[in-house]
């Protein structure tokens, strides 16, 4: 059974500072690795897919370790507005897309 | 304009009913999806299409049935509905399978 997890949190950081949480997953056939972050109530949307050679979006950055399987993500100086759930998203192969439950992220003032 | 559009956005029912939520996506997109998230905020993968063949059948009741009449739409019919199916309901797209996925707004299923 092909699974990926993730620390559900919550994550209470305050306003600037760094946060990092990671996803492992079980598969290492697995070619596709994404960050999505959904709002309440909301549509999971894409922060950012993730490369092997990692990469970095502004205050994202996002790294893969192939050989232990996990993937991480890291915000600096957060934001107010960061505050979200963060689903690490995991795939290849016939059975498309697997979603984390999702890391529930906190920015308080 | 909505990229991928579903609705109803809401759905209230009572248990036994048959419901319908219909999907579209404007984006050219070949493959389509439904997924289910639960109370627990659990997302978890039903359906999935690719020009309007079934692609994905994950484990689910018999007494939902996905149909794919054209590959920008792809809706989903509940039968005998449970308390159980009370979930939101995603409909997805993507270009290529798997890939970055787009997603409607949600249905928020209630069976009373």
């Amino acid at each position: 059974r092909k699974e990926v997890e993730q620390d559900p949190g919550p994550f209470n950081v305050p306003e600037g500072a760094t946060v990092a949480f990671n996803c492992t997953y079980s598969n290492s056939a697995s070619q596709s690795f994404f960050w999505y972050r959904q709002d309440c109530r909301k549509e999971p949307k894409l922060l950012m897919s993730v490369y092997s050679s990692g990469n970095e979006d502004g205050r994202f950055t996002a790294q893969l370790n192939r050989a232990s399987q996990y993937i991480s993500l890291l915000i600096r100086d957060s934001k107010l507005s960061d505050s979200a759930t963060y689903l690490c998203v995991v795939g290849g192969g016939a059975d498309g897309l697997t979603f984390g439950k999702g890391t529930h992220l906190i920015i308080q003032p | 304009d909505t990229a991928v559009s579903q609705t109803p956005k809401y759905l209230v029912t009572q248990m036994g009913n048959d419901k319908s939520i219909k999907c579209e996506q404007n984006l050219g997109h070949d493959t389509m999806y439904w997924y289910k998230q639960d109370s627990k905020k659990f997302l978890k993968i039903m359906f999935s299409y690719n020009n309007k063949e079934l692609i994905i059948n994950e484990t689910v009741p018999n007494r939902f049935s996905p149909k794919s009449p054209d590959k920008a739409h792809l809706n989903l019919h509940i039968n005998s509905l449970e308390l159980g199916d009370s979930a939101v309901y995603f409909c997805a797209s993507s270009h290529l399978f798997p890939g970055e996925l787009f997603f409607g707004e949600g249905s928020r299923l209630t069976v009373l």
